[in-house]
């Protein structure tokens, strides 16, 4: 069964405390790797696609990678205004999106 | 540039009342359009999709439709809300020819009492 995973699920760091946010996933015939952000009461919003595993992407303090079975957000030097929820998805073989439940990232000033 | 829409933000409808929700796409033709639920904590439930005017898919048997009566307008509806129908509604749409990002708009929240 087609499966997407995040973690953890909620993420608490100080200003300026990079960290990274996982999403493993299980589907088969990987077609893309999608993330989003979403902030409360809001629709998401686009961030990236990968994919092939080892490619990366960057936009500004996030840069998200592939593996094989898992993505990575890595978020650098984060500001109070990157918290938010962050949503994963991937697309099988069947052109639908497999989305994880998220990870509520919060950084503090 | 593309724009999305959605209305109304929020809706506070009686067990056993009708429901309609819409959603318009701007500056784009031909979109493949989706319905979403989503849950608190939970990941985005796909409730239908649309690959052009009159062609609906159902993924989850429930007591909601769809219709697309034109090409950049999709509707969700329903003849008699459930309490279990409560929750955050989203409309997306995606290219129908490159890539296979979909954008959202800015979600009705739907209460159920």
């Amino acid at each position: 069964e087609d499966q997407v995973t995040q973690s953890p699920e909620a993420l608490r760091l100080q200003e300026g405390e990079s960290s990274s946010l996982n999403c493993s996933y299980t589907v088969s015939g990987l077609r893309g790797l999608f993330w989003y952000r979403q902030d409360p009461g809001k629709g998401p919003e686009f961030l990236f696609t990968l994919y092939s595993a080892g490619e990366e992407k960057e936009k500004e303090r996030l840069k998200a990678t592939l593996t094989k079975k898992e993505s990575f957000l890595h978020i650098t030097a984060p500001k109070p205004e990157d918290s938010a929820t962050y949503l994963c998805a991937a697309q099988g073989s069947n052109y639908q999106l497999i989305w994880g439940a998220g990870t509520k990232l919060i950084i503090k000033p | 540039s593309q724009t999305i829409h959605q209305w109304p933000a929020t809706l506070v409808q009686p067990v056993g009342s009708p429901l309609s929700l819409e959603c318009t796409v701007e500056g784009t033709s031909n979109p493949n359009l989706y319905w979403y639920r989503q849950a608190a904590g939970r990941g985005l439930q796909l409730l239908f999709y649309s690959v052009g005017i009159g062609q609906i898919s159902s993924e989850v048997p429930q007591n909601l439709s769809a219709s697309r009566p034109q090409d950049r307008q999709f509707i969700l509806s329903s003849k008699k809300l459930l309490l279990s129908d409560s929750g955050f509604y989203l409309c997306a749409w995606s290219p129908r020819t490159s890539g296979n990002e979909q954008f959202f708009g800015p979600g009705t929240r739907l209460t159920v009492l």
